[in-house]
């Protein structure tokens, strides 16, 4: 069984830092691009960042760029995303998510990132 | 970046009706589309993806068609359990966007 766990979530200060990872199960990891979406409270999906199997191709949102990095540990099946210089309109429900052959066929259940002074 | 317009953004039916959800990209995307469902306090389900193929285990009711600008999401007899909010996504190369969303209600 397929299984993803975000953990690394909490409350943390606007211009602070939190890491994420995602553990995952089930599954050949290293074979397989990985994905990190958020959700506001109330609001819709947004795309934050995605690593290919081999970390050669790696993307990023246009709001997120060059305050967040994605990274993956493929002996350890985990899935990272550091966040520098948090603001509060990143505070969110944060998934980790598998790319399947066209779409994200599993995800986590999230871990929520509350950006507040 | 491509934007996506997804409508309408909420939608009233009934039990058995057929249900159309449109989304309409800012460039051609080919058949680069999913659909998902997400339910309250559940994280999203993969629905369709590549705009038509239903993902294992999906009910056949789901459909997807379009290629280029214009997609359709459709659900031909709504069911109770259908009631979510549902959103389409394009994909180009490693960038990603969502639409806004269609919360899907019974009247």
């Amino acid at each position: 069984e397929v299984q993803l766990v975000e953990s690394g979530g909490g409350l943390v200060q606007p211009g602070r830092s939190l890491r994420l990872s995602c553990a995952a199960s089930g599954f050949t990891f290293d074979d397989y691009a990985m994905h990190w979406v958020r959700q506001a409270p109330g609001k819709g999906l947004e795309w934050v960042s995605g690593i290919s199997w081999n970390s050669g191709s790696i993307g990023y949102a246009d709001s997120v760029k060059g305050r967040f990095t994605i990274s993956r540990d493929n002996a350890k099946n985990s899935l990272y995303l550091q966040m520098n210089s948090l603001r509060a309109e990143d505070t969110a429900l944060y998934y980790c998510a598998k790319l399947g052959a066209g779409g994200f066929d599993y995800w986590g259940q999230g871990t929520l990132v509350t950006v507040s002074s | 970046d491509i934007q996506m317009t997804q409508s309408p953004s909420s939608l009233s039916a009934s039990v058995g009706d057929r249900v159309t959800i449109t989304c309409q990209a800012s460039q051609d995307i080919s058949n680069y589309l999913n659909w998902y469902q997400q339910k309250p306090g559940k994280a999203p389900k993969l629905l369709i993806y590549d705009a038509s193929n239903l993902e294992t285990g999906v009910p056949s009711r789901f459909s997807g068609s379009g290629s280029g600008t214009d997609f359709t999401f459709t659900i031909s007899s709504l069911q109770p359990e259908d009631i979510a909010t549902y959103y389409c996504q394009q994909y180009d190369n490693l960038s990603y966007t969502f639409g806004q969303g269609t919360k899907l209600e019974i009247k």
